[in-house]
């Protein structure tokens, strides 16, 4: 079975703070994404990463960064945390492009006071 | 561009109901289609998938077909349990691209 982790399942952090969310996967994907999921808006691409050190952005890139310098993590960057950024925030990964089925894991639940 | 339309929720129905969640699409070329189901406190899992049209996608009792002519890939279980009271997400994916495009949820309640 696939597996993704997160670091975290909450989090709390303080407005200004630098906070990291990690993501791991087992199963030598070549794909991994981060969303945030918010009520009433559903979930929401952040960044992606097709490939060890390569990023793209998604829909809701601002305030966000990513780093990717191996291929089973993938790590998620508030440079700034902002209170708009309190959310759940859900890692996936997926085997290459053209196999389409995204794997999650648990999300990480970050409040941002 | 993409986009993927479910209906509104929340849904709450008795065990052993029949279930519908819409779900309808706009997108550009022949897309994949999925349901994903979240769980209370839990991520996404994948629950069936479509990647051509007429295609069924099926599991755990759950079934959709994939409807070209209406761009539609509905949600349906004939019988539900407690435990499907889930949030369900219609999604699809373009062919070429890596981005999923998701449908904002539908919560189901399942009561005793």
């Amino acid at each position: 079975d696939v597996k993704v982790t997160q670091s975290s399942r909450y989090l709390v952090k303080r407005t200004g703070e630098k906070v990291f969310l990690e993501c791991v996967q087992d199963m030598d994907h070549e794909n991994m994404f981060w969303y945030r999921q918010d009520p009433g808006l559903g979930l929401r691409l952040i960044y992606f990463s097709y490939d060890v050190k390569m990023k793209e952005k998604g829909d809701i890139p601002e305030g966000y960064s990513v780093s990717r310098e191996k291929k089973e993590r993938f790590s998620l960057i508030l440079e700034s945390a902002s209170t708009n950024q309190t959310s759940m925030y859900l890692c996936a990964s997926s085997l290459y492009i053209r196999e389409y089925t995204q794997y999650f894991g648990p999300g990480t639940r970050l409040t941002v006071l | 561009g993409n986009s993927v339309t479910q209906m509104e929720g929340p849904v709450t129905l008795s065990e052993e109901a029949f279930l519908t969640i819409n779900c309808t699409y706009t997108a550009t070329g022949y897309p994949s289609l999925f349901w994903y189901v979240q769980y209370p406190g839990e991520g996404l899992q994948l629950l069936l998938k479509a990647t051509k049209a007429d295609d069924k996608g099926s599991n755990k009792g759950f079934e959709a077909t994939y409807r070209k002519e209406t761009t539609s890939f509905h949600l349906e279980k004939g019988s539900v349990q407690v435990s499907d009271s889930a949030v369900y997400f219609c999604a699809l994916i373009r062919g070429g691209s890596e981005k999923l495009v998701f449908g904002k949820g539908t919560k189901l309640t399942v009561n005793p």
